[in-house]
């Protein structure tokens, strides 16, 4: 399967602790993105990589969030001193990066499904 | 910045029945546009995208969309529902310069009843 995984699927953690989500974009993809998206809403943007750089990340991204994508191929996605409004699936999506100055079809993963108690 | 509208929270068909789902989108110039769907906790799949050309679109899994400049819309169809069409279908803008990053709407959710 050469399509966008994430790892884990789901994580139940407990507020204050650090949680840490993984994802693997589609191979050679230079573009990745990741998104929350709670209930009954659509995803919402929160931070986009071209290759290893962090060219632009949302006002829903605060302090206690950090994305690295540290050999532009994976990324993780660090929560810190995690609330119970980080409750959420968190998703990521690549894109070939090939069309330049203008966005592409994005390819999803299954998600990672944070519950914060 | 663009934005999308999906008026419809929720919409019931019965199998069989045709489909339209509605979209409404704010940008100043010729947008980008996509419709994905999401089955329960699953991630987006891409069912179809209109970048330019031939305004009626055709998609995977029998859709079509129709970019409606005059009416700002981008209304995704199908003749005739499936019980496997059940999901939560999300219509998303994207602007043609500047940003790379596309704005979703909320999303309408899809019942089917047999």
């Amino acid at each position: 399967d050469t399509g966008v995984s994430q790892n884990p699927r789901h994580k139940i953690t407990k507020r204050g602790q650090n949680v840490t989500f993984r994802c693997d974009p589609i191979s050679e993809h230079n573009r990745l993105y990741w998104y929350r998206q709670t209930l009954g809403q659509g995803p919402e943007f929160l931070t986009y990589f071209q290759n290893e750089a962090q060219l632009e990340k949302s006002r829903l991204l605060s302090d206690r969030f950090s994305a690295e994508r540290p050999k532009g191929s994976f990324s993780t996605l660090e929560i810190q001193r995690t609330e119970q409004g980080d409750s959420a699936m968190y998703l990521c999506a690549s894109s070939s990066g090939l069309a330049g100055g203008r966005v592409e079809t994005q390819y999803f993963g299954p998600g990672t499904r944070l519950l914060v108690l | 910045a663009q934005s999308v509208t999906q008026p419809d929270i929720h919409i019931t068909v019965s199998e069989g029945a045709s489909l339209e789902l509605r979209c409404n989108y704010s940008y100043g110039a010729t947008p980008y546009l996509f419709w994905y769907v999401q089955s329960p906790g699953q991630g987006l799949q891409l069912l179809l995208k209109y970048f330019s050309g031939d305004t009626l679109v055709q998609g995977i899994k029998g859709f079509e969309a129709e970019f409606k400049r005059s009416q700002s819309s981008f209304n995704l169809r199908k003749p005739s529902v499936h019980w496997s069409d059940a999901a939560e279908y999300f219509c998303a803008v994207g602007a043609s310069g500047g940003s790379y990053i596309p704005t979703f709407g909320r999303g309408t959710s899809l019942i089917v009843h047999p």
